[in-house]
């Protein structure tokens, strides 16, 4: 079954700090993964897309990786801000299977950054 | 218009009444979606449309609720006799499409969700 995973459920930093959000899937076959940025009644804003050949990337503060052997993928934030509390969601992305628009959702982890 | 919108931002009902929730999607964008948020969860899908394929229908959770999108553009979801557990943000997402080779075809814009409260 195509699942995505992310960890941990909450988060709690202070200004400045860094941290690591992570996220496993289980989605085969896997065509990308990205993580979004949903700000407190917003919708989900795309931060940095993966694909199979990609080990890192950076947007600014953040820095995605993606282990394609183990699946798994990790969102590295550095010198936090008040700005980056938000939730972060893992997408992963199959070729095939038909449904849901081939996009499987993680349930998000919740970064509070606090002065 | 420069994202997608949705309209209205907030709406309260009274139990049994029918609502329709409405997405305008970027211009141009072939797929659309529509997801429920409840209170700190996580998107849970509900329909897709791409084209003028078949909508994926198999995330809508009973019979009460259904989409339709009029001319390939415009979408309403629709949900009848509401119930209190209907409560939630519903988020309606577009994208250009669905090219396996262009990751650009299957980023989501999403709009900023209707808010509704079945009382």
């Amino acid at each position: 079954k195509n699942q995505v995973e992310q960890s941990p459920q909450s988060l709690i930093i202070l200004e400045g700090k860094n941290c690591t959000l992570q996220c496993n899937y289980t989605v085969s076959p896997f065509s990308n993964l990205r993580w979004y940025k949903q700000d407190t009644g917003r919708g989900p804003v795309s931060l940095t897309i993966m694909t199979f050949s990609e080990n890192t990337k950076s947007n600014g503060r953040y820095t995605a990786t993606l282990d394609a052997d183990t699946k798994q993928s990790s969102l590295h934030i550095t010198a936090s801000q008040l700005s980056d509390s938000a939730s972060y969601i893992c997408v992963v992305r199959t070729n095939y299977g038909g449904s849901q628009g081939n996009l499987i959702f993680g349930k998000g982890t919740k970064l509070s950054v606090k002065p | 218009g420069a994202g997608v919108s949705q309209s209205p931002s907030n709406k309260v009902t009274e139990k049994g009444k029918d609502v329709e929730l409405r997405c305008d999607p970027i211009s141009g964008h072939t797929a659309l979606y529509w997801y429920r948020q409840s209170l700190g969860q996580g998107l849970e899908f509900l329909i897709y449309f791409q084209g003028n394929s078949a909508p994926d229908k198999s995330g809508l959770p009973s019979d009460r609720f259904s989409a339709e999108r009029t001319g390939g553009s415009v979408s309403t979801l629709t949900i009848q006799r509401t119930q209190q557990e209907d409560s939630a943000v519903y988020l309606c997402a577009s994208s250009l499409g669905f090219g396996s080779g262009q990751s650009s075809y299957n980023e989501q814009f999403f709009g900023p969700g209707t808010r509704l409260t079945v009382l």
